[in-house]
């Protein structure tokens, strides 16, 4: 079955104890990307990449990193989270840029 | 960059009324427009969309219809449902950037039985 995979479902931190959230795909798409969703205000992406090795800031890139050294996974990494980095996230891949996105069933983050 | 404009936030209809749900776009070099979909609890998914090329689209009780002057697209649910009940979310995708989507803020429509 074509999908995108995102662990953990949910997760509860402390503010600067770094975490990784992983997103894994099987549909050998070469775009995947980060959202973060907050009520209001949408899905605002975070990071992009459109190859192996290829990776550019969206639009609210600021306390987040990501690595894309397979074409599968594309692992979104907090290296201290903060309170405002509480949210839903949803990791996304596509073929190509002008198709559709397929969406992970998203991670909800809580950090206090 | 591509920014998209989402209205209504909120829209409330009887089951069998119609619903429309607009968006405006503001780079001219944005060539297809997607809708989703997101149930409680799970990811959007995607349920119609449309390229620049066309300027209507229809799949049974969803159309999206596009103006490329005015840069605006819709989409119309017609003989909505319970089930139709979600958060709407429409985009753009220019080609002169990084092609990466643009979402507006979303919708939620709630269908009363």
């Amino acid at each position: 079955e074509a999908q995108v995979t995102q662990n953990p479902r949910y997760l509860i931190t402390v503010t600067g104890k770094k975490l990784t959230v992983t997103c894994s795909q099987n549909m050998n798409h070469e775009y995947m990307s980060w959202y973060r969703q907050d009520p209001g205000l949408g899905l605002r992406q975070i990071y992009y990449s459109m190859n192996v090795e290829v990776t550019d800031k969206g639009d609210v890139p600021e306390g987040y990193k990501v690595s894309r050294k397979e074409k599968r996974n594309f692992p979104l990494i907090l290296e201290s989270p903060s309170p405002n980095q509480t949210s839903l996230y949803f990791c996304a891949s596509s073929s190509t840029g002008l198709t559709e996105a397929f969406f992970g069933q998203g991670t909800r983050l809580t950090v206090v | 960059g591509e920014n998209v404009e989402q209205h209504p936030s909120t829209l409330s209809v009887q089951e069998g009324d119609s619903a429309v749900i607009k968006c405006t776009y503001s780079d001219s070099a944005s060539n297809y427009f997607p809708w989703y979909k997101q149930e409680l609890g799970k990811g959007p998914q995607l349920i119609i969309d449309i390229r620049s090329n066309v300027g209507e689209k229809k799949d049974q009780r969803i159309a999206v219809t596009l103006n490329k002057t005015a840069k605006h697209f819709s989409l119309h649910i017609t003989e909505t449902q319970p089930e139709d009940s979600a958060v709407y979310f429409c985009a753009a995708h220019s080609i002169g950037g990084s092609y990466i989507p643009t979402f507006g803020r979303g919708t939620s429509l709630i269908v009363h039985p």
